[in-house]
């Protein structure tokens, strides 16, 4: 089975951007969830999706969002760029409740 | 941000060295998950945990659910070069995809 995977792997853009990042999951898993991981923060929940419903959000700002597809399918997106959001995007796929696979990330930078 | 205590921060060993970290938790989980995590790729599967006082190998990793269920233990026995990275503990509540992470264990093997 392919892993879960992320595109675009790197991303360059400047601060009052949007930006939307594509996480496809492991084939047959349908819930879909998304971390960011910075430095001085280190893993944090973003929200999980599944079957194209939010099911859970951490504690983020309205900025950023989310979506699922039919296909399980999922992308973020962040609007109105900050420095502060420069970090690895984390995808990871489990089937409902199970273990988390993760993709390898969208490393993301702001300028 | 994170609610689990991972430890040690960092630790630099020898080469057939063993090697133990351990999590704590202000908060009972009722799955407990260690992953491992090379630069600039997502964090990677070793163990997940799903009962108290469950105790699971996986080649030389060893990993023990805490019996009250707010600790876990990883070890690494005979410790081999490609052991190096970063090691994060993870705790999960079932049916809920919010998984809370360790601050992370930086692991360094001295060949």
């Amino acid at each position: 089975k392919a892993g879960v995977t992320q595109t675009p792997r790197y991303l360059i853009k400047t601060r009052g951007q949007q930006v939307t990042l594509s996480c496809s999951p492991i084939s047959g898993h349908r819930s879909v969830s998304w971390y960011q991981q910075t430095p001085g923060q280190g893993l944090q929940f973003l929200f999980e999706y599944f079957s194209e419903t939010q099911r859970n959000k951490g504690n983020f700002p309205g900025r950023f969002s989310g979506r699922q597809f039919s296909n399980s399918r999922s992308e973020m997106n962040v609007s109105t760029l900050e420095l502060g959001d420069s970090a690895l995007y984390l995808c990871a796929s489990s089937s409902l409740g199970e273990t988390q696979y993760f993709g390898p990330g969208t490393r993301l930078l702001v300028l | 941000g994170q609610q689990l205590n991972q430890s040690p921060q960092s630790m630099f060993i020898q080469e057939g060295e063993d090697v133990s970290m351990n999590c704590t938790s202000s908060s009972i989980f009722n799955t407990w998950l260690w992953y491992k995590q090379d630069p600039g790729e997502g964090p990677v599967l070793l163990i997940a945990l799903y009962k108290a006082g469950e105790l699971t190998s996986n080649g030389r990793l060893t990993a023990q659910f805490g019996i009250t269920r707010k600790d876990s233990f990883l070890n690494i026995s005979a410790s081999i070069p490609s052991d190096v990275g970063i090691y994060f503990c993870a705790g999960q509540l079932w049916n809920n995809n919010d998984m809370r992470f360790g601050a992370g264990t930086r692991l360094t093997v001295k060949p």
